[in-house]
This record gives structure tokens, C-alpha cells and sequence, in this order.
């Protein structure tokens, strides 16, 4: 069963417009954590925000939030006026269980390929 | 801090003939290195951890005799796809964990291989 959805496969944006990614999830454990990066065309991963999952209050850095609705399993990713190097593949991911070991490594979905329109 | 070398960042190489790619922790260490492979317009996909010291596991599908991976030491682990083939083209990313918990979480630059 696919841990990590993301159901847009690409999205267009206007210029300092908002955006959302939309993420859902899948686990039956308490504990877990939830990402997203960014990954531009020369491919590194660029981390962007975490959402652990007791963590109270969405997270927020500079301009991604992360809208973590826990009952629906949803991470969805805002970015706020949008740039054009905002152009790029993103993904979510979750660590779920315990961290370390070969259980601890992130699961990630298909990713959004976003594109920032001038 | 959390500084990752990984190289090469890109390399073609003949079938048959085998490639080394080093994942370096520049100023951490990392008791822990996952490897994903990540094939064109898909996502990364775990291959292998690895624990200082110990033998690496593999997920299920992934040739543990074909990519061999070594974890030596707690800076350097290596990823070497033996007797490369072109369905082994692909980009290859290490992530090495500090000890931080879920801020843990680096990733090297990434290795893109071609084999011709």
C-alpha cells in the first residue's frame, strides 16, 4: 500500500502567487514525522519543513507552511508568493517507527513538479 | 554543519565494468547511511542501510552482490554497482543521519550514473 500520495503529478503557479502541494499518509504508528523537499533539476534535496507528528502548531520556515491535518492524514505543503526559482520536483516524505536502523529512513511520495510562471 | 560530499556527481562507464560512489560526512558522523536510487521522473527509493561497522540491508529487490556498499568508518561509506548494466542508469543519493533526530536527516548532491 503506498505510504505517501501525492496526487498532483505537476502544477502551474502564477508569480508571487500562492501555492499548495497536497500530501496524504499513511501509518499506523504513533510516531512518525513528516517532510518535504525540494529538488531542483541538478537533483540534490533540498530540505524544506517538518511536522512531527505530536507537534501541535503547523510548521512554518520563512514561506512554506505546512497545513498538518492529523484525522485526515494530510500534509499539504504552502508556499507563498511564489518565485520562478521555485520551479522544481517536490516531494513529502515520512519517517515512520523507530528512528534510526532500517526503520528509520524516509518513505517518499511521487512528488509535484511545480512550475512558477513570470 | 551537516555538510555531505558525494562523488562523483556524475559518471558513464561501459557495461560490464563496475563504479565506486563515496558519500562523505564532512563534519558528523553518521552511525547510520541510507541509500536511494532514484530512476527518471520517479521518486527515491530506498536501496540499502548501512550501520558503522556492519554489514548493509538490502531492500527487497536490490542485488545486495550487485551494489555493495561499505561503511567503514563513520565519515565515508562507498556504493559500488559491479558489473554495471544500462537498466542501472540512475541517480544515486546517500543520506547519512546525524544524531539529531528527525533534524538528523542530510543528503549528499546525488551521483548520476549512465551506463553505456
Amino acid at each position: 500500500a503506498q505510504k505517501i500520495t501525492q496526487t498532483q503529478p505537476g502544477m502551474f503557479v502564477q508569480e508571487k502567487e500562492a501555492v499548495t502541494l497536497d500530501c496524504t499518509y499513511d501509518t499506523s504508528d504513533p510516531s512518525y514525522g513528516l517532510f518535504w523537499y525540494k529538488q531542483p533539476s541538478s537533483g540534490e534535496m533540498i530540505f524544506l519543513i517538518y511536522q512531527g507528528s505530536y507537534d501541535q502548531q503547523n510548521a512554518t520556515e520563512g514561506r512554506y507552511s505546512l497545513n498538518f491535518q492529523k484525522a485526515r492524514k494530510s500534509a499539504n505543503l504552502v508556499i507563498s508568493a511564489s518565485q520562478l526559482g521555485d520551479s522544481a520536483m517536490y516531494f513529502c516524505a515520512m519517517r515512520e517507527g523507530p528512528y534510526g536502523g532500517s526503520q528509520g529512513n524516509l518513505i517518499f511520495g511521487k512528488g509535484t513538479k511545480l512550475s512558477v510562471k513570470p | 554543519g551537516a555538510v555531505v560530499s558525494q562523488h562523483p556527481s556524475r559518471v558513464i562507464c561501459k557495461s560490464g565494468t563496475s563504479v565506486k560512489i563515496e558519500c562523505r560526512s564532512l563534519d558528523f558522523q553518521a552511525t547510520t547511511m541510507f541509500w536511494y536510487r532514484q530512476f527518471p521522473k520517479q521518486s527515491l527509493m530506498l536501496m540499502a542501510t548501512s550501520n558503522e561497522g556492519s554489514k548493509a540491508t538490502y531492500e527487497q529487490g536490490v542485488e545486495k552482490d550487485k551494489f555493495l556498499i561499505n561503511h567503514a568508518s563513520l565519515t565515508l561509506s562507498t556504493l559500488t554497482v559491479t558489473s554495471a548494466h544500462p537498466e542501472d542508469s540512475s541517480f544515486y543519493i546517500c543520506s547519512p543521519i546525524m544524531g539529531r533526530g528527525d533534524y538528523g536527516y542530510t543528503f549528499g548532491s546525488g551521483t548520476r550514473l549512465t551506463v553505456v
